[in-house]
């Protein structure tokens, strides 16, 4: 069984469309996570989701929106899609918040987005 | 505000060869946690080690060691007798134990690229 699993693998995009991200854990994990890593594999931390609580990274754009209708579920829309937005976006989840000192977080296997 | 240097941006070596990856972080915490983390050219990320600020004991697994150096704020991570298969990107991480606000999660460094040649 999947830990973290994330759909689509792959996304390929025009400018200016709406897309959304699935992730799903079955870890019973109570806080997610979605990351992005850009095209020279740097990785940042877009939002934290725990007990209904969002924190959000101050430079992520408010095109893109975190919606997780339970806990085990952390689905990440984004808007109006821009060129800059093409990256691998990887979701996670840790057994609680507080940095993920519980555990080591578990990695969804990453969505490619690429916008055309 | 935490952060992680890893210098090296990416390292060759000939197989058999042994290898170290430098990781230094910087936190103001007492309490904070250290991983490593391989992502393969298929680009799943792969969870390596954690350890506490409170343990400072070197860990060997396998090929695999970790030399934790608190007094130098250092995390490295060293391959004996590299193989092909260990051709990654290699990921130091840290997380403090309270954020103190903004996102929690892990901050990490921007990665090494190992290429082992055969």
């Amino acid at each position: 069984d999947t830990a973290v699993s994330q759909t689509p693998k792959y996304l390929v995009t025009q400018m200016g469309n709406d897309k959304s991200i699935k992730c799903e854990q079955n870890l019973g994990h109570d806080t997610m996570y979605w990351y992005k890593q850009d095209s020279k594999k740097f990785l940042k931390i877009m939002f934290s989701y725990n007990n209904k609580e969002l924190i959000i990274n101050e430079t992520v754009p408010n095109r893109f929106s975190p919606k997780s209708p339970d806990k085990a579920h952390l689905n990440l829309h984004i808007n109006s899609l821009e060129l800059g937005d093409s990256a691998v976006y990887f979701c996670a989840s840790s057994p609680g918040p507080g940095g993920a000192y519980n555990s080591p977080l578990h990695f969804g296997n990453g969505t490619r987005l690429t916008v055309t | 505000a935490q952060k992680v240097t890893q210098a090296q941006t990416e390292i060759s070596v000939v197989e058999k060869e042994d290898v170290t990856l430098d990781c230094v972080y910087e936190t103001r915490d007492t309490t904070y946690y250290l991983f490593w983390y391989k992502q393969p050219p298929s680009g799943e990320l792969v969870f390596l080690i954690r350890r506490n600020s409170f343990d400072e004991q070197n860990e060997i697994s396998g090929r695999y060691s970790w030399n934790f150096q608190k007094s130098t704020s250092s995390f490295n991570f060293t391959i004996t007798a590299s193989q092909v298969v260990d051709s990654a990107v290699y990921f130091c991480a840290l997380s403090e134990a309270y954020s103190g606000g903004g996102a929690d999660g892990l901050t990490f460094g921007k990665g090494t690229h190992l290429i082992i040649q055969p």
